[in-house]
């Protein structure tokens, strides 16, 4: 099936850096999703984009929602060991089906 | 906010026998639920949308027939894994979404998962 193009797919970090990740699609998306899994559990959202230019900050969190439509990034700021987890993109193109990313991977070093 | 309850967390089951998985909408009404399945290390796969009320639409390389979804009521939806063998271990993820309120009310919820074991 369809899949977006997420990156990096892992990354080891320091406490208290900053990080960034982003997705792209060769598709127009109208609503971009970013949630965070941990292991057995499902999905939970972190921010929500509407619209083309966006940014929605959510605490540390800060995302936004490409011109093009095409794509978005995701930014924590000064990591806490919390932030450990699987942070995975998605969109959906009109109310339909969300299509995921292969899923980021943040390990945090204390 | 919305709260989307799976059950149950986690099964094992024998080869060839079924398996039913039940995901409900605790706070709203999903006219719409979809289905995942995740494997380990990998991201969330669509297997299936659900409409209440109507026939599920698979998508493609999934067996209806093995996958059965029931979506009899705007709370309830049901995946029934039919005479399972070890390869259908995985993890299995609902998501529902109330399109009656409006574009993008509740977004996508999804339940906390189902780790299915067949041996």
């Amino acid at each position: 099936g369809q899949q977006l193009n997420q990156s990096p797919q892992s990354m080891f970090i320091q406490e208290g850096e900053d990080v960034s990740m982003n997705c792209t699609s060769s598709s127009i998306f109208n609503t971009w999703l970013w949630y965070k899994q941990e292991p057995g559990e499902g999905p939970v959202l972190l921010i929500a984009l509407y619209k083309a230019g966006e940014l929605t900050s959510n605490g540390r969190l800060t995302a936004q929602f490409g011109i093009t439509r095409k794509d978005s990034f995701l930014n924590i700021s000064a990591s806490i060991p919390s932030d450990v987890g699987i942070y995975f993109c998605a969109g959906s193109q009109g109310a339909q089906k969300l299509v995921f990313g292969q899923g980021t991977r943040l390990t945090i070093n204390p | 906010g919305a709260v989307v309850s799976q059950h149950p967390s986690r099964v094992i089951c024998k080869s060839g026998t079924s398996v039913k998985i039940e995901c409900r909408s605790l706070d709203f009404q999903a006219t719409t639920m979809f289905w995942y399945r995740q494997f380990p290390k990998q991201s969330l796969m669509l297997m299936a949308t659900s409409n209440e009320g109507s026939k599920a639409t698979y998508e493609q390389g999934v067996e209806k027939d093995k996958f059965l979804i029931n979506h009899a009521s705007l709370t309830l939806s049901t995946l029934t894994v039919t005479s399972a063998h070890p390869e259908d271990s995985s993890f299995y993820i609902c998501s529902a979404r109330d399109l009656s309120q409006g574009v993008f009310r509740y977004g996508y919820t999804f339940g906390s998962g189902t780790r299915l074991t067949v041996v």
